[in-house]
């Protein structure tokens, strides 16, 4: 595997709850971002953080929140989402942020499905 | 901002035969384009990548293509076998200042036996 995990690998949940996303990378990277997949689009970054601190932040809704503790860990809380949010959230890390030609390397997803 | 559109979506070919699938991006900065295939209920995995300053690249039984003037690059899978079958997302990208990569919308590659 590539060394990025993340759990749960599905989710379902309904338009009132709070759930939240795990990412752990096992790499000794720096940088770790959030996408999100949805059938028949591009993928579509959301977030972005180097060395614990968020660099990038697409105009993502605020029912999504991510948060760093730390450069091997990242999660992305969810809370109010609507049925539009259902699609596949990816993780991945690279070593730094520095230039846009390190490679990235993903989890396998979490499928989110909300109702 | 870059926009990046792949053809085809989806795409059949023989087992043996070469599968080609192509990619145009608009900016004209963007000097760094990756290939990521992504099978069934795994993440992307980088497959091959080219920079601006390389017309061509091959990693055995794939190759990338690159034509600057034209902005467009192109995925090349020779000798096509059962376990290529996977979705290709092709990506460009500005080496410095935003450095968030763009992806294509993706193309469904199988390989029939």
């Amino acid at each position: 595997e590539t060394g990025v995990t993340q759990t749960p690998r599905h989710l379902v949940m309904g338009m009132t709850n709070k759930k939240s996303l795990k990412c752990e990378q096992h790499l000794g990277h720096n940088a770790m971002y959030w996408y999100k997949q949805s059938a028949k689009k591009p993928l579509e970054l959301m977030f972005v953080y180097s060395l614990e601190e968020r660099v990038e932040n697409n105009s993502v809704p605020s029912r999504f929140s991510p948060e760093c503790p730390n450069s091997s860990h990242l999660f992305l809380h969810l809370h109010t989402l609507q049925p539009e949010d259902s699609a596949l959230y990816l993780c991945a890390s690279s070593q730094d942020w520095t230039s846009g030609s390190e490679t990235q390397y993903f989890g396998p997803g979490t499928r989110l499905l909300v109702l | 901002g870059e926009n990046v559109e792949q053809h085809p979506s989806t795409l059949s070919v023989q087992e043996g035969d070469s599968a080609v699938i192509k990619c145009t991006y608009s900016d004209s900065a963007s000097n760094y384009f990756p290939w990521y295939k992504q099978e069934l209920g795994k993440g992307p995995q980088l497959i091959i990548d080219i920079r601006s300053n390389v017309g061509e690249k091959k990693d055995q039984r794939i190759a990338v293509t690159l034509n600057k003037t034209a902005k467009h690059f192109s995925l090349h899978i020779t000798e096509t076998q059962p376990e290529d079958s996977a979705v290709y997302f092709c990506a460009a990208v500005v080496d410095t200042g935003r450095r968030a990569l763009t992806f294509g919308s993706g193309t469904r590659l199988q390989v029939q036996p």
